[in-house]
């Protein structure tokens, strides 16, 4: 059974501070690993898909990489603001694994 | 488009109780699903739907029944809800063809059961 953590679970910043998440995952024989942002009370927003031939894709100040072989997967972000603010979740296709998400604060 | 929208935003219910959570989206996708989320855990998948007329269970599916009789509609039955219910309930829909991986989510119903 996959199994995907995220480590760590809450994390403050202060603005501008460049900074990544990880995302792990215990079988490396997934499709696709995909990383959504979810805002108090609200659903999930996709922000990057990386497809398994792929090793990372970038949106504006995001970047997400992907190394199948160690089971990990990263999310860069770059000069963080007040608004990046959310919890990051990433989840691997195959059978649509989450992890519990890591709840970021950047500080103004 | 309204996306995916679902009701009751919240709600509480006694243990034994029955209730259906609603959902529905309008972007004409064959698949749709149900997870629960609870805190320190990720979403887990409870049933899902590819098609009206087909169901099939997902990760958590015990206490928890779903029917499909349009492609817009996907509700989640509890029929005797129990305090291990209580959780957050997402509904998502996405396409069978084309871009398949843009999964859409409501944004979710807080149920408690006392």
């Amino acid at each position: 059974k996959q199994e995907v953590t995220q480590i760590p679970a809450a994390l403050s910043v202060p603005e501008g501070e460049n900074l990544v998440l990880n995302c792990s995952f215990t079988d490396s024989a997934i499709y696709n690993l995909q990383w959504f942002r979810q805002d108090p009370g609200k659903g999930l927003t996709s922000l990057l898909l990386i497809q398994s031939s792929q090793r990372e894709q970038t949106s504006g100040r995001l970047n997400a990489s992907l190394d199948k072989s160690s089971g990990r997967s990263t999310l860069y972000i770059a000069a963080s603001q007040p608004g990046d603010s959310a919890t990051y979740l990433c989840a691997v296709w195959g059978d649509m694994r989450f992890g519990a998400g890591t709840r970021l604060t950047v500080k103004p | 488009n309204a996306g995916v929208t679902q009701t009751p935003k919240f709600q509480v219910l006694k243990t034994g109780q029955s209730m259906t959570l609603q959902c529905a989206q309008d972007m004409n996708h064959e698949y749709m699903s149900w997870y629960r989320q609870d805190p320190g855990m990720g979403l887990r998948l409870i049933h899902y739907s590819v098609g009206a007329g087909i169901t099939d269970q997902g990760e958590v599916p015990n206490g928890y029944n779903v029917s499909r009789s349009t492609t817009e509609d996907f509700p989640l039955r509890l029929l005797s809800a129990a305090p291990s219910q209580t959780s957050v309930y997402f509904c998502a829909s996405r396409p069978t063809s084309g871009n398949v991986y843009e999964q859409y989510f409501g944004p979710g119903t807080r149920l408690t059961v006392t």
